[in-house]
């Protein structure tokens, strides 16, 4: 149980296109998702929350308008990289936790390489 | 955010001997931690985690220790192996969202056969 997924696995596009990921939890509704970046030789770094059916709450930092988050099911958050240039690349990850309270773990998807040319 | 620091960046152990990582966290009021495996370039696994009414906690070779008085948490791996080579990460809570978590900077660990 607590499966994650996310797509596409690998994308490589120009500098200027916007990009859209996708986080599916499979076998349990997630009010909650989570949102997080990580450079090569670094840590996850939290970009936001992604909170279903209200807007998302971003970390210190984090581009609202540059990162879209949409989270318009139980089951489903959409995070949109937009106009990416080549310092968006990176490696972007998403998280769910089975019950909307402490002290339980996150579930992660299989992440998401963006590189920009 | 929490603030979580963990030390050292980069172990390197022979094959059989024990690994220590460390964390240290900054809310007193974090009552959930865990500990992520990560590949290179995969997702990170949960391989053990302690709630903060237990002091220890242990997994066949992996055992994690909590010191709630001085903030701080420890990854133990005995009896270690080339496969546990990987990057570790230690992660604490957010003090509002006990579900938003903020990562450990990560440690390297190299078990050389």
């Amino acid at each position: 149980g607590a499966v994650v997924s996310q797509h596409p696995s690998w994308v490589i596009c120009k500098s200027g296109t916007s990009v859209k990921i996708e986080c599916r939890s499979l076998d349990f509704q997630a009010t909650t998702m989570f949102w997080y970046r990580q450079f090569p030789k670094q840590s996850l770094m939290l970009m936001a929350t992604s909170n279903e059916g209200s807007k998302a709450t971003y970390e210190q930092g984090v581009e609202k308008d540059k990162f879209l988050i949409n989270h318009a099911s139980l089951t489903l958050s959409t995070l949109t990289v937009t106009s990416a240039h080549p310092e968006d690349s990176s490696f972007y990850i998403c998280s769910a936790t089975l019950r909307h309270q402490g002290g339980q773990p996150q579930h992660f998807g299989d992440g998401t390489r963006l590189s920009i040319l | 955010g929490e603030n979580v620091e963990q030390h050292p960046s980069t172990l390197s152990v022979q094959e059989g001997d024990s690994a220590v990582i460390k964390c240290t966290y900054s809310d007193s009021a974090s009552n959930y931690f865990p500990w992520y495996k990560q590949e290179l370039g995969k997702r990170p696994q949960l391989i053990i985690d302690i709630r903060s009414n237990v002091g220890e906690k242990k997994d066949q070779r992996i055992a994690v220790t909590l010191n709630k008085t001085a903030k701080h948490f420890s990854l133990h791996i005995t009896e270690t192996q080339p496969e546990d080579s990987a990057v570790y990460f230690c992660a604490a809570p957010n003090k509002y969202n006990f579900n938003k978590f903020y990562f450990g900077s990560g440690t390297k660990l190299n078990v050389k056969p």
